[in-house]
Formats: C-alpha cells, sequence, structure tokens
C-alpha cells in the first residue's frame, strides 16, 4: 500500500528557474508533511515540514503547498541553485504516531 | 554540529547470515528508528525505540529482526538469517522528543547487501 505517492522521479532545472515535486497522499489522518532532502553519502536531513491548517509555508527560497481537499502538497523552490542538486523525499505522519510514511523520492538536478 | 553515524557504511553477507548494523544516535536524543529503503522503492520505517523497549514497529519487522541499545551510546538492528529481499540501505535516526512531529535526525546509512 503506497500511502505517499511522488512525482517526479527525476527532475532537470536551468540555475535560477522553479523547481516542483509533487505528492499526494490517502490517508485523511495524515496531519505533518515534512520535506528531506539528501545528499550523496549522508542521510536525509529535514528541509521543511508543514500541518494542514496553512495552505503554505515559506522559507527562503522554499515553499511547501498544501491542498488538503485534494490530499496534494508539493515542494517548490525558487531560484534554484546548483547546491540544491540532491534527492527530495516527501513524507507525512499523523498525530501520535512516531513513524514517517516516505515518497519514492526526487532526484534533482540543477545546471549552471 | 551533532549527527547520527552508522557503521559499517557498506555490509556484504550471504544469505541465511546474521548481521549486526551499528548506529550512535545523537547523544542527547531519546527516541530511535531504523528505516529502511530498497534500491528505487520508498524510505519505509521498521521500528522505533524508547526508554529500552520497542515502541512502535511495521509489519515488515517480524521476528527475524530485532534491535538493542547495547551501550549508553549505540543503538543496533541484528537480522538474524538474511534472505535476498533484505538488501537495501538502512538508515538510522534519532529524535529528542517522540511523535513525528519532533525533527527526526538522520545517518547516512548503511547498504546491506544479500548474496
Amino acid at each position: 500500500q503506497q500511502q505517499v505517492k511522488q512525482s517526479p522521479q527525476s527532475l532537470i532545472v536551468q540555475k535560477g528557474g522553479i523547481s516542483i515535486i509533487n505528492c499526494a497522499y490517502e490517508n485523511t489522518a495524515f496531519d505533518y508533511f515534512p520535506w528531506y532532502q539528501q545528499f550523496p553519502g549522508k542521510g536525509p536531513a529535514l528541509l521543511i515540514a508543514i500541518r494542514p491548517d496553512v495552505s503554505e509555508k515559506k522559507e527562503g527560497r522554499f515553499t511547501i503547498s498544501f491542498n488538503k481537499s485534494a490530499k496534494q502538497f508539493s515542494l517548490h523552490i525558487m531560484d534554484s541553485q546548483p547546491g540544491d542538486s540532491a534527492t527530495y523525499f516527501c513524507a507525512a505522519s499523523k498525530t501520535g504516531a512516531n513513524n514517517l510514511f516516505f515518497g519514492t523520492g526526487t532526484r534533482l538536478t540543477v545546471i549552471p | 554540529e551533532p549527527e547520527v553515524t552508522q557503521t559499517p557504511s557498506h555490509q556484504v553477507t550471504q544469505m541465511g547470515q546474521e548481521v549486526i548494523l551499528r548506529c550512535v544516535p545523537i547523544s542527547n536524543h531519546l527516541y530511535f528508528y531504523w528505516y529502511r529503503q530498497i534500491l528505487g522503492q520508498k524510505v519505509e520505517f521498521l521500528v522505533s525505540f524508547y526508554n529500552n523497549e520497542i515502541s512502535e514497529k511495521s509489519e515488515i519487522f517480524d521476528d527475524q529482526f530485532s534491535v538493542e541499545r547495547p551501550d549508553g551510546s549505540n543503538f543496533t538492528l541484528k537480522i538474524r538469517s538474511t534472505k535476498l529481499e533484505d538488501s537495501a540501505m538502512y538508515f538510522c535516526a534519532s529524535s529528542q522528543l517522540a511523535g513525528s512531529y519532533n525533527e527526526q535526525f538522520f545517518g547516512p546509512g548503511t547498504r546491506l547487501t544479500v548474496l
């Protein structure tokens, strides 16, 4: 059972462009949606997270957009930089749970 | 900056052998987790651990798996009799507080290859 679906699998963006990664979830009990960033040889690191009481959260160049009725959320990276090249995972969880349900990851490459 | 460390970075083993994957969580963290990622697939939760006992586990975490905190710093995952399908990247994570709202810090992973 795939609780969180992520697309695309890979993404190539020019420097300065906008990177958009999409996720959809099935379980309406989910109420916490983090995005993790992973560089080669490193573990996933929390990038930004949102709860469903807001439709958008912005931290610097990174924005999460959340659509509760569609059960979708997305990560937007503005002014993408080569240093943003990494694998991005969306995830979801619910109150009281310890486990995160991850998407399959998106490998982002930002071309100089 | 404190980080979670894992050893070894790559483990190769024969089917049926026992393996122990080791993790050193961040020192003031109390909650510990194991996840795995089969190549090309999503990261999957295995188990969470607090106060020397399992607090939550997934259906993947069957009797072949066990976890232990043998001392004040290490957290281990043991697979008793490895199968080919256990080949995956195994991530250890830790957090200061319980619940997924609290940031889980991940280690770099151990790639397990079962031949």
